[in-house]
């Protein structure tokens, strides 16, 4: 089956580390998102992809980055770990592209805890 | 701007009485999807069910309904029957136009079932 599978699904690091979490499908989904999970404010878009070498900021990108160099992959980076980026992440895709309608639904991976001490 | 405003931070509702998630919305585009999913205690996000804006019939899916009001930009969630396993965080989203899978998410409600 098809699957969209995150790792770490816990860290724990320190300020000022650089972090990648990863994030791998096999929808074979031209779309992937990462979204950051926080107590009052629901999910943020983060940085998103709609396509191999094809990277966007979202809501809140800022100290974070992203390259799409395959279809199945999206990494996200911390930089610069801080204290403000602990929290959960969800990496989540979708098909179809940019132009796409109807119900192109979010398929999200299961999650990846950070703690940034 | 586009966004979603989920009022009810918590709810509680009875054992096999049906309740209503709230869930409005703000977009001056003609063209959206508006989708409901769910977070358990577990922590995945489960797709609950979507309604386009051009659709003439509210969406159904088993136990779930949307009761979309264009007019007033609600999409309510309707779950009838509620069962315990049905206690989790529920998430309004909408997808603005040509925006690909891209969803703006509310802030959630928390719905307890109690026996």
């Amino acid at each position: 089956d098809a699957e969209i599978t995150q790792s770490p699904r816990h860290k724990i690091t320190e300020t000022g580390r650089q972090v990648t979490l990863a994030c791998h499908q096999t929808w074979n989904h031209n779309n992937m998102f990462w979204y950051r999970q926080d107590l009052g404010h629901g999910l943020r878009l983060i940085h998103y992809s709609y396509g191999v070498h094809d990277t966007n900021k979202g809501e809140v990108s800022d100290g974070y980055s992203v390259s799409r160099s395959n279809t199945e992959d999206l990494p996200l980076t911390l930089e610069s770990a801080a204290s403000s980026q602990t929290s959960v992440y969800f990496c989540a895709s979708s098909g179809g592209g940019q132009g796409s309608s109807g119900a192109n639904v979010l398929t999200f991976g299961a999650g990846s805890r950070l703690t940034v001490l | 701007a586009q966004k979603i405003t989920q009022t009810q931070p918590g709810m509680f509702v009875q054992e096999k009485e049906a309740v209503t998630l709230d869930c409005t919305y703000d977009t001056s585009d003609p063209s959206y999807g508006l989708f409901w999913y769910k977070q358990p205690s577990s922590g995945e996000m489960i797709f609950l069910i979507y309604q386009g804006s051009y659709d003439q019939q509210n969406a159904t899916e088993g136990r779930y309904s949307l009761n979309f009001q264009k007019a007033r930009k609600s999409a309510n969630l309707v779950i009838s029957a509620s069962q315990l396993g049905d206690s989790a965080m529920y998430f309004c989203a909408m997808r603005p136009l040509n925006q690909g899978g891209k969803l703006i998410f509310g802030q959630g409600t928390e719905l307890s079932v109690k026996p």
